[in-house]
């Protein structure tokens, strides 16, 4: 069974620059997560996705962060314009459906450095 | 809110030793709790999944705890070996409506030959 693929694996962008990841969760997991990840923290949530809905997005910085998921399937998290702080490994996850007790798999992440 | 605590931050053993890593949370009304692995540069991998009417699970080497009441977990690690070496990282769900989870900072495990 393919797991949970990202792309690019890395990215390094200037400050006010743009900036989007790709995720692809395993196939048939109707529920997908974007986390952010800093150097030296645990994984922090950003939004949460039912096939093609927004579940929870209330951690997400909305001013500069947007995320999608139009077909139910692939996601994209997208950030524009980017800060320093934005530096960090972006990281996606699936799982079969929102019940609780329910593993979630996670994909190898995105490290994304701003200058 | 949930707060999430793990302590050590980092731990280093020798080969061969057990060890035990630390778990707190603030919010003892939990559905479960989740220990993860997460090797440098890669994603997370499950390693245990403790429901709530669970004292513990076992796998393998690992064997974790959960103490609801009192808001804790522990993830023992017998015979440690280098290829152990990673960063544990323990999670519960975000808000008990889902599977959104909230992280603890992680202990970071360097096991010596």
């Amino acid at each position: 069974e393919a797991g949970v693929a990202q792309s690019p694996r890395y990215k390094i962008i200037e400050k006010r620059q743009s900036v989007a990841f790709w995720c692809n969760p395993i196939s048939g997991h109707a529920t997908l997560y974007w986390y952010q990840q800093i150097l030296g923290q645990g994984p922090k949530l950003l939004i949460q996705f039912q096939n093609n809905g927004v579940v929870d997005d209330s951690q997400l910085p909305k001013d500069r962060f947007s995320a999608e998921r139009l077909k139910g399937v692939d996601s994209t998290l997208k950030i524009q314009p980017a800060k320093l702080e934005d530096s960090a490994v972006y990281l996606c996850a699936s799982s079969p459906h929102r019940g609780l007790n329910t593993e979630a798999f996670f994909g190898q992440g995105t490290r994304l450095t701003v200058v | 809110k949930q707060e999430v605590t793990q302590i050590p931050a980092a731990l280093s053993v020798p080969e061969g030793e057990n060890l035990v890593l630390n778990c707190s949370f603030t919010d003892s009304a939990i559905y479960n709790l989740q220990w993860f692995r997460q090797d440098p540069g890669k994603g997370l991998t499950s390693l245990l999944l403790i429901q709530s009417s669970q004292r513990e699970q076992t796998s393998g080497r690992l064997n974790a705890s959960l103490d609801k009441s009192s808001g804790r977990s522990t993830l023992y690690i017998a015979a440690s070996q280098p290829g152990d070496s990673a960063t544990y990282l323990c999670a519960v769900p975000y808000n008990n409506a889902g599977n959104m989870l909230t992280f603890g900072g992680g202990t970071r495990l360097m096991v010596k030959p």
